[in-house]
């Protein structure tokens, strides 16, 4: 069974222009997350989907950030338009159920704005 | 101010010996906690959990320990081998949402042949 998978493993782009990222969550799991490591900080949670829902959003930074999930499976997470400060790495997650489960990760998209 | 926190950015230890990693947290609501090890140029893998209804947790050479009037848990490793080295999370949520979790810096563990 294919893991979470994330595209692209690398993006740099420029500061100003747009950047889509996209995330396939393990087949038949309802729950989806979006997380971002800044410096090798912590990972920090952005938003969970259930299904094609927003569940919890409360960790966007701000209205730059757009994450959609159509028909619930695959979600994209666009930033438009790009600064310096969202240079990071993009975690996807997914999980089947809420509880006592955790989340698989994939393997991230490093983001650099130059 | 962090929720999560692991004060040791980095530990080394001898293949063989225990590893001990340190995890506090500040959020009374955190009810479920999990750690998980990353490799280089991976994602986030997990390696065991616990609920707060317990106080440990074992699985193979992975214990977690967790002492919720001191809101600290830690992660054991013992035998450390070579093959443990990478960067390990503690993260915290809710037993509800396991999946929306809070995570500290990491530790980056290096054990020595």
């Amino acid at each position: 069974e294919a893991g979470v998978t994330q595209f692209p493993s690398h993006s740099v782009i420029e500061k100003g222009q747009t950047v889509t990222l996209r995330c396939d969550p393990i087949s038949g799991h309802d729950n989806l997350y979006w997380y971002r490591r800044v410096m090798g900080k912590e990972i920090k949670f952005l938003l969970h989907f259930v299904k094609e829902s927003k569940q919890d959003e409360s960790g966007m930074p701000n209205n730059r950030f757009l994450a959609e999930r159509t028909g619930g499976t695959y979600s994209t997470l666009k930033v438009q338009p790009a600064e310096l400060e969202d240079s990071g790495v993009y975690f996807c997650a997914s999980s089947a159920s809420l509880l006592n489960t955790e989340a698989f990760f994939g393997q991230g998209t490093r983001l650099t704005v130059v | 101010d962090q929720q999560v926190k692991q004060n040791s950015p980095s530990l080394s230890v001898q293949e063989g010996r225990i590893s001990i990693l340190n995890c506090d947290y500040t959020n009374s609501m955190f009810d479920y906690f999990l750690w998980y090890k990353k490799y280089p140029a991976e994602g986030p893998t997990f390696l065991i959990s616990i609920s707060s209804i317990k106080d440990k947790n074992e699985d193979g050479r992975f214990t977690v320990f967790l002492n919720k009037s001191a809101k600290h848990l830690s992660l054991h490793i013992v035998p450390s081998q070579p093959g443990d080295s990478a960067v390990y999370f503690c993260a915290a949520s809710a037993v509800t949402n396991a999946g929306k979790s809070t995570f500290g810096d990491g530790t980056t563990l290096t054990v020595k042949p």
